[in-house]
Formats: C-alpha cells, sequence, structure tokens
C-alpha cells in the first residue's frame, strides 16, 4: 500500500531534549515536505526537499533541522525543544514536481512540549 | 495581508444541503489551485484541483476559479454526514519551486 509513515504518532517530552521525528515514504517520491499545523494558523511549511542531500527552508524552520540522505526518509529534528513547538506535525511526499503534483500527508505526529 | 484567506467556520449544515467553501488570495501569480480534506485526527487528503481558471467537477465536487476576482470555491452538493472534515484550500505559482500557501481551513458538520 501507497503511503507516507511517521512515528511516533504521539510524543510529550520536556524542553531541551533532543528528538526526532521519522518520516518514510514507498512511492519513490523524489519531493518530500514537512509541515506544523497549530489552530488558527493553518498548515505552515517547516522544511523541504527537492531530491536526495537538497532541502530548503519553508515559512517556519526555526528551531528545526532536516536531512535527506535516502530518497524514502525526510527525519525532522528538534535539537532543543521548546513549548512554543508543541504542535501537530505532518509529513509529505510528492512525485516530481509536475502536474498535478499531489502531497500525499502522513498520519501526523502530535508533539507536546512541557 | 496574509496571501490565502479562508474563514475558519465552523460551517454547520443539514444533510442534502449545499454547501460553498471559499479561499480569497492575492499573490496574481499562483495558478495551480487545490483542495484538501481532513478528518479529524487525519492528514490532509487531496480532493480537487485546478490549474488556472474554470470549472471542475467530480461526483457531488465542483471546483471554481475565479482569477479576475482571485477567488476559489467548492461546492458540495447533496451533503452527507461523510463530508464533515475540515477543507483546506492550497495554492501555488506554476511553473516553478515555490511551496504550497494553504488557507487556515473550514470546518465543516453535516447534521444528519
Amino acid at each position: 500500500e501507497a503511503q507516507v509513515t511517521q512515528n511516533p504518532r504521539y510524543l510529550i517530552t520536556v524542553t531541551g531534549k533532543k528528538l526526532t521525528v521519522t518520516c518514510s515514504q514507498n512511492m519513490n517520491h523524489e519531493y518530500m515536505s514537512w509541515y506544523r499545523q497549530d489552530p488558527g494558523l493553518g498548515l505552515r511549511q517547516i522544511y523541504y526537499s527537492m531530491n536526495v542531500e537538497v532541502t530548503d527552508k519553508g515559512d517556519v524552520p526555526e528551531g528545526y533541522k532536516v536531512s535527506r540522505k535516502e530518497k524514502r526518509n525526510f527525519p525532522l529534528i528538534l535539537e532543543s525543544p521548546s513549548p512554543n513547538q508543541t504542535s501537530l506535525y505532518f509529513c509529505a511526499s510528492s512525485p516530481r514536481q509536475v502536474l498535478p503534483n499531489e502531497q500525499y500527508f502522513g498520519p501526523g505526529t502530535r508533539l507536546t512540549v512541557t | 495581508q496574509k496571501e490565502v484567506e479562508q474563514d475558519p467556520g465552523p460551517l454547520s449544515v443539514p444533510e442534502g444541503a449545499i454547501v460553498s467553501l471559499n479561499c480569497t488570495y492575492s499573490n496574481s501569480a499562483f495558478q495551480y489551485f487545490m483542495w484538501y480534506r481532513q478528518y479529524s485526527r487525519k492528514g490532509p487528503e487531496l480532493l480537487m484541483y485546478t490549474y488556472s481558471s474554470g470549472n471542475k467537477e467530480d461526483g457531488r465536487f465542483t471546483a471554481q476559479v475565479d482569477k479576475s476576482s482571485k477567488y476559489i470555491s467548492l461546492f458540495i452538493r447533496d451533503s452527507q454526514p461523510s463530508d464533515s472534515a475540515t477543507y483546506l484550500c492550497a495554492m501555488r505559482v506554476w511553473p516553478g519551486n515555490t511551496p504550497l500557501v494553504f488557507g487556515k481551513g473550514t470546518r465543516l458538520s453535516v447534521i444528519a
């Protein structure tokens, strides 16, 4: 089954404790992206990757890191999480930037930083 | 001014009603318009997309784009309780590598 998987689905952590949220897709998509979704603010892009070893900042990259060493994986790293990073995070992937460029979203990771 | 504006609702309608969901935008370079549906506790899924202006119909759903007014709409005919979800509009410049810009989403409830 074609899908985007994220782990963990739920995470409660404390300020400053480094964490990684994994994202993996099995559709051989070149484009991958991370979003955060907050009430009243909608979906905002954190980072995206056009291909292996190619990453770029989205709208809200501060406090996050990503890497793209393999085509299928695109982990999101929070080196020193803070409470304002409490949010619902989505990973998404899509084929090369051709229409319709449908983005397939993962199930989401709900992160709480205390 | 935000690039994409969308009324968050909530919008509550009786089963069988025609629903109209809308977004306005400010960037005239947007060419590619999408509607995503997001059920509670799930990731968004693409519902429909249109390129440039015009209408597109898919079953009970119709997407409209009016570029002169910078206004897009999604119509749902004969709405069902299973249509209860948050609907997000999204758009982007095309061609190019700029990311999608999402609206904040409209929460819809269809009451049986």
